[in-house]
């Protein structure tokens, strides 16, 4: 089955410590693989794709086929990062499946 | 810029009754879907469309049924709403895959069922 695993359904740092939140996949092809994300009462949005590989506020993520895992990641994390995170995979299909989230919140 | 929009933000109706959710795309996307947002769940998968009149059940599809008679439209009925369904339900689109495409959400529609 195709499923995508968030195993933190929250995560606490402060300003300016790394951040890594974790996203592990299942499926036996060449996924598709995202991050969206969701600020206070706005909302969901793409924060970044595995095939761009590019930094997107300070965010990264490296696509791991061995371990099925994209996780992303921030060396030093901002306030303004505090929010939902999404990992999302599309199989070989148009679909699109969504894990349970990680709220991220930043103290200062 | 790439609007989805979806008719109500908030709604309130009672159990047993028949409810629609509307969602309209600007860009001439291929594909849309209906999820529900829930603290813990995530976001689930009720029903995509990849097509005008072509549809394809996801993960929570039981006590759902969907319509797209239009490219453009794509419409969430819940037959006979039960308090299990309140939920905040999200409306998505997308262009076909094959360029890693993303995404655009409606506001949601936070539907309260009592």
């Amino acid at each position: 089955a195709q499923r995508v695993t968030q195993p933190e359904k929250l995560l606490s740092v402060f300003k300016g410590a790394p951040v890594e939140l974790k996203c592990n996949y299942s499926y036996s092809g060449s996924p598709e693989l995202f991050w969206y994300v969701q600020y206070s009462r706005q909302r969901l949005q793409l924060l970044l794709r595995h095939i761009s590989r590019e930094s997107i506020k300070g965010f990264t993520a490296d696509l791991n086929k061995g371990e099925t895992s994209f996780h992303l990641k921030k060396p030093f994390a901002q306030e303004e990062d505090s929010a939902m995170y999404y990992c999302a995979l599309s199989p070989n299909t148009d679909k699109l499946i969504f894990g349970t989230g990680t709220r991220l919140q930043v103290f200062p | 810029d790439v609007k989805v929009t979806q008719s109500s933000r908030y709604l309130v109706k009672r159990t047993g009754e028949k409810v629609f959710l509307e969602c309209v795309q600007d860009m001439d996307h291929e594909n849309m879907f209906w999820y529900r947002q829930d603290p813990g769940l995530g976001l689930r998968l009720i029903y995509f469309s990849y097509d005008v009149k072509m549809k394809e059940k996801g993960d929570i599809p039981e006590g759902y049924s969907v319509s797209r008679e239009k490219k453009e439209r794509f419409s969430l009925i819940l037959e006979s709403a039960s308090t299990n369904q309140t939920s905040m339900y999200l409306c998505a689109s997308r262009p076909h895959r094959g360029s890693n495409t993303e995404a655009f959400f409606g506001q949601g529609t936070r539907l309260t069922v009592v």
